[in-house]
């Protein structure tokens, strides 16, 4: 079973349009991430959830608005694509003071 | 604020020889020091970690590092690799554990027979 499963693992979209990615983790953790991993393969945290709570914001446009349903889900909806907005998406989750376990990403590509 | 190099973007090494991939960052405080590996088409997985005691930490796949504050560095290492070791591998650097890692811009490692 995927620990974290994020989806779709591909989006191709227009600039302009509004699209979310889902994640879900099946750990029993109660922290969720994002984190962006740009086209140089720097990676970046845009946002950190613990029981439903946003607990980190990075310098992230407001275009970025995350969702936390319940502990197990966090998902990513982005407004207004812009081409800069392509790259790689990375869900995780952790709980308490443990390590990350990461998904295998989005791919999102702004054309 | 802290940051993270990664000097070696590619490192290409035969198989069964020794590789060292560099690692330095540079904080204002106590730090706990991660490498990660991505194998492609995957997310990140924990390689090994240095929260605190002995500065040389072990992965069970033959890796370790070693943390040297002196040198602010915490460069990986394995004495012999294989050709699936070949991945992208990310140092990350947290003054809070894990919740908030700074990452690297990562080191490709390409093994070759």
């Amino acid at each position: 079973d995927t620990a974290v499963s994020q989806t779709p693992k591909y989006l191709v979209t227009q600039m302009g349009n509004d699209k979310s990615i889902k994640c879900e983790q099946n750990l029993g953790h109660d922290t969720m991430y994002w984190y962006k991993q740009d086209s140089k393969k720097f990676l970046k945290i845009m946002f950190s959830y613990n029981n439903k709570e946003l607990i980190i914001n990075e310098t992230v446009p407001n275009r970025f608005s995350p969702k936390s349903p319940d502990k197990a889900h966090l998902n990513l909806h982005i407004n207004s694509l812009e081409l800069g907005d392509s790259a790689v998406y990375f869900c995780a989750s952790s709980r308490g003071d443990s390590p990350l376990h990461f998904g295998n990403g989005t791919r999102l590509t702004v054309t | 604020a802290q940051s993270v190099t990664q000097l070696d973007s590619q490192v290409p090494v035969f198989e069964e020889a020794p590789v060292e991939l560099r690692c330095n960052y540079s904080s204002s405080v106590s730090v706990y020091l991660f490498w990660y590996v991505q194998y492609p088409n995957q997310g990140l997985q924990l390689l090994l970690k240095y929260l605190s005691g002995s500065t040389l930490v072990e992965s069970i796949n033959g890796f370790e590092a070693e943390f040297n504050k002196s040198q602010t560095s915490f460069h990986l290492r394995k004495p012999s690799v294989h050709i699936s070791d070949t991945a992208e591998y990310f140092c990350a650097v947290s003054d809070t554990g894990f919740q908030k890692l700074v990452f690297g811009t990562g080191t490709r490692l390409l093994v070759s027979p």
